[in-house]
């Protein structure tokens, strides 16, 4: 089993939709989460830390679920720009190293 | 902002030549990593620094080694380069987990290919 699965998608939605990820990781002990975004050709960057009581930053929302070991990503009002690849990050403790999801797939259409 | 900066964003190379990788970050961090992205598979760690001539094997560290004798740079060498080896690499920086949650800021990524 991979250490952290999301579901690779395409997700093809139209502008204004909402949209929701869910990714799973196996390592319980895991202590830090956070979702990337990854345009095509280029490289990965920080979208949000996801926090045990759930956070919001604009149109994203994030939540964990350390009993059910997933956290997930809403997106709400879709924009065009929001096409992207969608990376579920995990750091499994103790490590120093990030363990990743292979990413889902968004694209928004007009 | 942090700055990760990779020496090249397009590579091509032959097969058996030795490769360098170069990697120079600007924030002081103590950790850095070399990862290889391809489709279908995401992101592989390689090799990872979490301190001047400190290295450990990530998950597929074969055909690479590290070099890492001052903290701002972090080379990856492709010691006999093969067709296998050709993808994107992307080197990233972050400070110690002690610091707190801790992301991974990333460079430009280097798009290799082996010919």
């Amino acid at each position: 089993r991979k250490e952290v699965e999301q579901d690779p998608g395409p997700f093809n939605v139209p502008e204004g939709a909402t949209v929701a990820f869910n990714c799973t990781y196996s390592n319980s002990a895991s202590q830090s989460f956070f979702w990337y975004r990854q345009d095509c050709r280029k490289e990965p960057k920080l979208l949000m830390s996801v926090y045990s009581s759930g956070n919001e930053d604009g149109r994203f929302t994030a939540q964990l679920n350390r009993a059910s070991q997933y956290i997930s990503l809403l997106i709400r009002d879709s924009k065009l720009s929001d096409s992207a690849t969608y990376l579920c990050v995990v750091i499994p403790l103790p490590a120093y190293d990030m363990r990743f999801g292979a990413g889902t797939r968004l694209t928004v259409k007009p | 902002d942090v700055k990760v900066t990779q020496s090249s964003r397009y590579l091509v190379k032959r097969t058996g030549e030795k490769v360098f990788l170069e990697c120079v970050q600007d924030m002081d961090h103590e950790n850095m990593f070399w990862y290889r992205q391809d489709p279908g598979l995401g992101l592989r760690l390689i090799y990872f620094s979490y301190d001047v001539k400190m290295k450990e094997k990530g998950d597929i560290p074969e055909g690479y080694s590290v070099s890492r004798e001052k903290k701002e740079r972090f080379s990856l060498i492709l010691e006999s380069a093969s067709t296998n080896q050709t993808s994107m690499y992307l080197c990233a920086s972050s400070l110690p987990i002690t610091a707190g949650t801790s992301p991974q800021h990333f460079g430009d990524g280097t798009r290799l290919s082996i010919l």
